[in-house]
């Protein structure tokens, strides 16, 4: 059974950091690309990033390039979101997901999602 | 980036008939566009992938179609458990986009 475990939600200050992780179990991590989507109220769903398999090829959000980076340590099967220069309106629950289209580093549809940490940015 | 918008934002249907979700792409997705459902508090479910394809496990009444920039999510015969947002997503190229949603309210 594919599960994926996100932890690292936290109330942070505007300009602060924080770093969030997703463990992914029940497949061959390896071999799929892993995306971050965040969900706010006001906004709806909003595609974050996502890294290919490898590691190799990272691609971000303009909302979010240069202030995140999405990276993954395939030995302990986890994906990371480090996020810096917090701002109120990154205030969201954050998931990450799973490809379920084996591509190398393409985007495709999302068909496993963990339950979500959320990340609060208040003063 | 391509942008997709989603009509009506809100949708209320009796159980039993049918709902309507409409999605456009501001240029071609071709066929790479899918459909997602979120309950309250849940994360998103697959529901569609490639315009017509229902992801493992999704009732039949879930229907895909569409192509280019023009795609329909029908739900036939109701249930109120249906009751969610319906939100589109396309991944024909990076950025991935999705759409705003539609709240489908069961009467």
């Amino acid at each position: 059974e594919v599960q994926l475990l996100e932890s690292g939600g936290d109330l942070v200050q505007p300009g602060g950091s924080l770093r969030l992780s997703c463990t992914g179990t029940g497949f061959t991590f390896v071999k799929y690309v892993m995306t971050w989507v965040r969900h706010s109220p006001g906004k709806g769903l909003e595609w974050v990033a996502a890294i290919s398999g490898s590691g190799d090829n990272k691609n971000y959000a303009d909302s979010v390039k240069g202030r995140f980076t999405i990276s993954r340590d395939n030995s302990r099967k986890t994906l990371y979101l480090q996020m810096n220069s917090l701002r109120v309106d990154d205030t969201a629950v954050y998931f990450c997901a799973k490809s379920r289209a084996l591509v190398p580093d393409g985007p495709t549809e999302l068909d496993y999602w963990g339950q979500g940490a959320l990340v609060t940015v208040s003063s | 980036e391509i942008v997709m918008t989603q009509s009506p934002a809100t949708l209320s249907v009796s159980p039993g008939e049918r709902a309507t979700l409409s999605c456009r792409a501001s240029q071609s997705v071709k066929y790479n566009l899918a459909w997602y459902q979120q309950k309250l508090g849940q994360a998103p479910r697959l529901l569609i992938h490639g315009v017509f394809s229902r992801a493992t496990g999704v009732p039949a009444r879930f229907t895909g179609s569409g192509s280019e920039t023009e795609f329909t999510l029908t739900i036939s015969s109701l249930q109120p458990e249906d009751s969610a947002v319906y939100y589109c997503q396309h991944y024909n190229s990076w950025p991935v986009t999705f759409g705003q949603g539609t709240k489908l309210e069961i009467k």
